[in-house]
C-alpha cells in the first residue's frame, strides 16, 4: 500500500540534544513538507521540498534542519537551538506544490524534558 | 495579513443531524481548497477538495461549497455519525506563489448521541 510513514510515534529527549524525525513516502511524490502543530493552533510550515536535493524554509524554520537526499525521504532534525521543541510534528507529501492534495503521515509527538 | 480561519472553534451536533463547518479565506488568488479531518493523536485525512472554478462539490455524505464573492468555504456533513467527531481544517493552496498550503486553526466537531 502506498503511503507516508513517520517514525517514531512518540519521542522523548533531554533538553539540549538534537533529535531527528523520520518521514518516508512511497507515493512517488516530488513535494514533501514538515509542519508543527501546537494545541489550539493551525499547522505551521517548518520546511518544504519541491524536489530531491532542494528544500526551502517555511514560516518557522529557526532551530530546525532538513535534508532531501532521496525522493522518498525527508528527515527533520530538531536542534538544541529550537527554544520550544515539544510539539506534534506532521510530515506531508504531494505530487507537486500547487493545486494537489497533500497526504499526511500519522505524526510524531516530541517531548523534550 | 492574509489567512485562512474558521468561525466556530467547537460545533456540537446531534447524531443524525447535518453539520456545517465554515471557513473564511482572504486571498482571492487562491484557487484550490481542501478540507481535512483530524482525529486525536493522528495525522489529518483528506476529505474533499474544490477548485475555484467550481461552486459546489459533493462526496460521500460531504459537500463543499465555495463562495468566491465573500471568500467563504463550508463543509456540510449529512447525517452526522459518532465517527465524524474530530477536528476539521480547511486549507488553501496559493497558485500564485511558489507553494503553499495555509491551514486554519480547525473546528472541533462533537457528535452527541
Amino acid at each position: 500500500d502506498g503511503g507516508i510513514t513517520q517514525s517514531p510515534k512518540y519521542l522523548f529527549r533531554k533538553e539540549g540534544q538534537n533529535v531527528t524525525l523520520s518521514c518516508e513516502q512511497n507515493l512517488n511524490h516530488d513535494a514533501m513538507y514538515w509542519y508543527r502543530q501546537d494545541p489550539g493552533q493551525g499547522l505551521r510550515l517548518i520546511y518544504y521540498s519541491q524536489i530531491v536535493n532542494d528544500f526551502q524554509k517555511g514560516d518557522i524554520a529557526e532551530g530546525y534542519s532538513v535534508s532531501r537526499e532521496k525522493k522518498e525521504s525527508f528527515p527533520l532534525t530538531v536542534t538544541s537551538a529550537q527554544k520550544n521543541p515539544t510539539a506534534f510534528y506532521l510530515c506531508a507529501s504531494s505530487i507537486d506544490l500547487k493545486g494537489t492534495e497533500a497526504f499526511f503521515g500519522q505524526g510524531t509527538r516530541l517531548t523534550v524534558v | 495579513g492574509e489567512s485562512v480561519g474558521l468561525h466556530l472553534p467547537t460545533l456540537s451536533v446531534q447524531e443524525g443531524d447535518n453539520s456545517i463547518i465554515n471557513c473564511a479565506y482572504s486571498n482571492s488568488a487562491s484557487d484550490y481548497f481542501i478540507w481535512y479531518k483530524q482525529e486525536s493523536g493522528k495525522g489529518p485525512q483528506f476529505i474533499i477538495d474544490i477548485r475555484s472554478n467550481m461552486d459546489k462539490r459533493q462526496g460521500q455524505r460531504v459537500t463543499v461549497l465555495l463562495n468566491k464573492t465573500v471568500k467563504h468555504l463550508s463543509l456540510q456533513i449529512a447525517a452526522t455519525q459518532p465517527g465524524d467527531s474530530a477536528v476539521y481544517f480547511c486549507a488553501e493552496n496559493r497558485a500564485s506563489g511558489t507553494y503553499k498550503y495555509i491551514f486554519g486553526t480547525g473546528t472541533r466537531l462533537k457528535v452527541l448521541a
